[in-house]
């Protein structure tokens, strides 16, 4: 099984400062990695897939970079909106498996 | 519009069953295949289990496996999700999802569509 861990558990930020969030696997995952965000009470919404490929009407301060077994996903500019949880998820091996998650919350 | 609606969670028995269902329109259901993935309280994500187009493969995380049992009825564009011997830890909401895209022989497992969740408590 390819175990991802995210990093750091939580970021502290305001609105208009970037966020850098990091995911490592295990073992390499080509670049078959996705980021959702979640928001309380709501389904994850795909943000990323295959490492830097913004999903249909994602917002263009959402960049993911990376392959192997380490990927980063920037916000670039905080909008109030982002404050969520993010996690990653690879697509190379069963079983699938989503990272532990990063909680961006507000400074 | 892509929706999914998930129904049958409730309360269930250890050692009990219980069957949830996710009704999908808006999309081709039968040319895509189908996950549900499931969150504990407070808890991250954790894929539970997927069946492919034409419902002749199946995949379970080792968790679920030999417990629970995914199939799909194309004809009612349903995806199910059977679940024996239920333990205090399936405790979860349960999502289905699909995949972002799917070809006659392979899909890429991220998922551009969830439903809302269907909440399943395992409990005496």
């Amino acid at each position: 099984e390819i175990v991802l861990t995210q990093s750091p558990a939580t970021l502290s930020l305001s609105p208009g400062e970037r966020a850098t969030l990091s995911c490592r696997a295990s073992q390499s995952v080509s670049s078959y990695l996705a980021w959702y965000q979640q928001k309380p009470g709501q389904a994850p919404r795909l943000l990323i897939y295959d490492a830097s490929n913004r999903a249909t009407g994602i917002p263009a301060r959402f960049s993911g970079i990376g392959s192997g077994t380490d990927f980063t996903l920037t916000i670039s500019s905080l909008e109030p909106e982002d404050f969520a949880v993010y996690y990653c998820q690879q697509r190379t091996n069963w079983p699938l498996t989503f990272g532990g998650g990063t909680k961006v919350d507000i400074k | 519009e892509v929706q999914l609606l998930e129904s049958g969670g409730g309360l269930g028995q250890p050692g009990g069953s219980l069957r949830l269902s996710c009704a999908a329109s808006g999309f081709a259901f039968i040319n895509f295949a189908m996950t549900w993935v499931r969150q504990a309280p407070g808890k991250g994500l954790e894929w539970v289990s997927t069946v492919s187009r034409g419902g002749d493969t199946t995949y379970y995380a080792d968790s679920v496996k030999g417990r629970f049992t995914i199939s799909r009825d194309d004809s009612k564009n349903t995806l199910y999700l059977q679940m024996d011997s239920l333990r205090v830890d399936d405790t979860a909401l349960y999502y289905c999802a699909k995949p972002r895209y799917c070809s006659s022989t392979n899909c890429y497992w991220s998922f551009d569509y969830w439903g809302q969740g269907t909440l399943v408590t395992v409990s005496s």
